[in-house]
């Protein structure tokens, strides 16, 4: 069976920081990897995906992740933290179970001016 | 298309009552999916439906849950009766068919039971 783990479900940097947040994937296909952000009080949205191909994606608001299979890792990354990236990010997989999205647990990025 | 639209955004209820709720997919869109999401266990996976045929329902957490997708432009979550424990926020989202696709959430409702 599918599953996400993210490591660590508060993170917080300063302002002009380099973002690093952390996802683990299990799958027994070949998978289908997002990362998805929700901001308080609304929906998650996505930031990116990787379906095939290159296997460094870039996303909006100027994040990126790159899939490593042999890590079984989809790793998301920003240079640059702004206090507007503050919110909770969740990395989700599927292919094992057809379209069915797997999370994690998400994790929290806090942003200090 | 206006997305995905879930009703009502917000609903109080008192424990006992009956609760519906309501999420409308993106058209053409066919597979759906209800969430609950809360502080202690974060998001989780109710229902999945793909045309309109309930495929894993593993994550509904009791009888007192059911859901409907009547047609492919229409699903309902109820809670009957509902209980405190059951206040979260439930996400509906949907995705087209075809693999690698991302799926598109509703803005979600919040559900209070006092």
């Amino acid at each position: 069976a599918q599953s996400v783990t993210q490591l660590g479900s508060h993170v917080s940097v300063s302002e002009g920081a380099l973002v690093l947040l952390r996802c683990n994937y299990s799958s027994s296909v070949p998978p289908y990897l997002f990362w998805y952000v929700q901001y308080p009080n609304q929906g998650l949205q996505l930031l990116l995906k990787y379906t095939t191909g290159a296997t460094l994606v870039k996303g909006i608001n100027g994040f990126e992740a790159e899939f490593k299979k042999s890590e079984t890792s989809f790793h998301l990354t920003k240079p640059s933290a702004h206090m507007s990236d503050a919110a909770e990010y969740f990395c989700a997989v599927s292919g094992d179970a057809g379209n069915m999205l797997t999370f994690g647990g998400g994790t929290r990025l806090m942003v200090k001016p | 298309d206006a997305g995905v639209i879930q009703s009502p955004r917000h609903e109080v209820t008192e424990m006992g009552q009956e609760v519906t709720l309501r999420c409308k997919p993106i058209s053409g869109h066919n597979s759906l999916f209800w969430y609950r999401q809360t502080m202690m266990r974060g998001l989780e996976l109710l229902i999945y439906f793909n045309n309109n045929v309930p495929i894993d329902d593993s994550g509904m957490p009791e009888d007192r849950f059911s859901a409907k997708m009547p047609n492919a432009s229409f699903s309902t979550l109820k809670i009957q009766p509902s209980e405190p424990r059951d206040s979260a926020v439930y996400f509906c989202a949907t995705l087209p068919s075809g693999g690698g696709t991302e799926a598109f959430f509703g803005q979600g409702t919040r559900l209070t039971v006092v």
